[in-house]
């Protein structure tokens, strides 16, 4: 139902390498969100995507919302250490809670 | 401006003792939400207070949790009798306005607090 797939649970990339990661739902919906977390930190919203098709990006982040409306990705061009940390997609459900995917933990290697 | 601040940081309490935690929101922010972050896993809703609406409780696990949101402000997550399972990153967030109603310059994007610990012996 509610359930988002988020792969890969994990990337180990050497700097300056591209990244892309992705979200995938059995139902469709209107709003896909990408977060970053630090450790001992709250997410942070990265990216927000509300029309299907819609590019966006952030800096060297770009993330897509897919055209079937059930899937999402993000991609980060010219990784740096500080890219590191867990990347969560996340959708609006009822009301206004996010449902948030498990997450992709990006280690970036100098 | 001050973010969201949650208290403790860390807890370690045992099995069976109640415990509190604190969420202070973004001045302003009419909406506050309490999700939970087990171990390598994805956030989970717990609740959701807007304004003096009655607050969405579907998302707790069980009845030994409970929020109060006092004066639209500062928020309490209490967990009676506490179990090993309830171990977990508990955080909180705020939006300016609700998510998904008055999408107007990003004024429902959620900022989360850094998280309390709780750990359960």
């Amino acid at each position: 139902g509610q359930q988002l797939n988020q792969s890969p649970q994990s990337m180990f990339i050497q700097e300056g390498e591209d990244v892309s990661m992705n979200c995938t739902s059995s139902s469709i919906f209107n709003t896909w969100l990408w977060y970053k977390q630090d450790p001992g930190e709250g997410p942070v919203l990265l990216i927000a995507l509300y029309k299907a098709g819609e590019l966006t990006s952030n800096g060297r982040l770009t993330a897509q919302f897919g055209i079937t409306r059930k899937d999402s990705f993000l991609n980060i061009s010219a990784s740096i250490p500080s890219d590191v940390g867990i990347y969560f997609c996340a959708k609006e459900t009822s009301g206004s809670r996010l449902t948030f995917g498990e997450g992709t933990q990006l280690t970036v290697n100098p | 401006g001050a973010g969201v601040s949650q208290s403790p940081s860390n807890k370690v309490t045992e099995k069976g003792k109640d415990v509190e935690l604190r969420c202070d929101p973004i001045s302003g922010h009419t909406a506050l939400y309490w999700y939970r972050q087990s171990l390598g896993q994805g956030l989970e809703f717990l609740i959701y207070f807007q304004g003096n609406s009655a607050p969405d409780k579907s998302g707790l696990p069980s009845d030994r949790f409970s929020a109060e949101r006092t004066g639209g402000s500062v928020s309490t997550l209490t967990i009676q009798r506490t179990q090993q399972e309830d171990s977990a990153v508990y955080l909180c967030a705020s939006s300016l306005t609700p998510t998904a109603r008055f999408r107007l310059a990003g004024t429902d994007t959620q900022y989360f607090g850094p998280g309390t610990r709780l750990t359960v012996l």
